[in-house]
């Protein structure tokens, strides 16, 4: 059984790009919910994907966006990055929307 | 008043010590009670998982849940260096977010 995997580890973008994240899922497990974490913070919730749709979102603006896709792998496209933006971007995998989550290493972003 | 509270330490033991870590809640509707375990720069790796009132021990760690009190521990027995860690609490309702505590950094002194 595989773990959850994040790809890339470390990215640095410039305020204004367009970023995307990718996560690959444990296997079995076909919900997936992303997460911000700011340095000294707890993760917040930005969405979840179960089956390929999404199935709640936390409070961050629409330039947020997600897809899950058949193979239960999924991505996380952030538009317009902002200075704020910085922080670790984890995903975590479920089974049927099940709290017990499986995160992965997450990825580091800098907007500078 | 903020949904989790989490101290966010540090809280520094020696090797061998009980540790107690700690939240407080104001949503008497969470169900779901967890903690994770957070080595600088890894994502949370899941410890206890809980959905009643009461304690449940997995060898070393005993989650302990008071929804009277909304009040949730984690204990660490025999606690050892490589427990060093942050440790985060979250809690959440069924069919919405999980709420997740700032995390408390913890070292074992050797």
């Amino acid at each position: 059984e595989t773990g959850v995997t994040q790809s890339p580890t470390h990215l640095i973008k410039t305020r204004g790009q367009q970023v995307t994240l990718r996560c690959s899922s444990q296997s079995g497990h076909n919900t997936v919910s992303w997460y911000q974490q700011a340095l000294g913070q707890g993760p917040q919730f930005i969405f979840q994907y179960y089956r390929e749709e999404e199935n709640g979102r936390g409070n961050f603006p629409p330039r947020f966006s997600g897809l899950q896709f058949p193979n239960y792998s999924s991505e996380l496209n952030v538009n317009a990055l902002e200075l704020d933006d910085s922080a670790l971007y984890l995903c975590a995998s479920s089974y049927d929307t099940s709290y017990e989550q499986y995160f992965g290493p997450g990825t580091r972003l800098t907007v500078t | 008043q903020k949904e989790v509270e989490q101290d966010p330490g540090p809280l520094s033991v020696p090797e061998g010590a009980i540790v107690s870590l700690n939240c407080t809640y104001s949503n008497s509707a969470f169900q779901y009670f967890m903690w994770y375990r957070q080595y600088s720069r890894k994502g949370p790796e899941l410890l206890m998982y809980t959905y009643s009132s009461g304690n449940k021990e997995d060898g070393r760690f005993t989650a302990q849940v008071d929804k009277s009190s909304k009040y949730i521990s984690l204990f660490i027995r025999d606690s050892q260096p490589s427990d060093s860690a942050t440790y985060l609490c979250a809690m959440g309702v069924r069919d919405d977010k999980i709420i997740f505590g700032k995390g408390t950094r913890l070292h074992i002194l050797p």
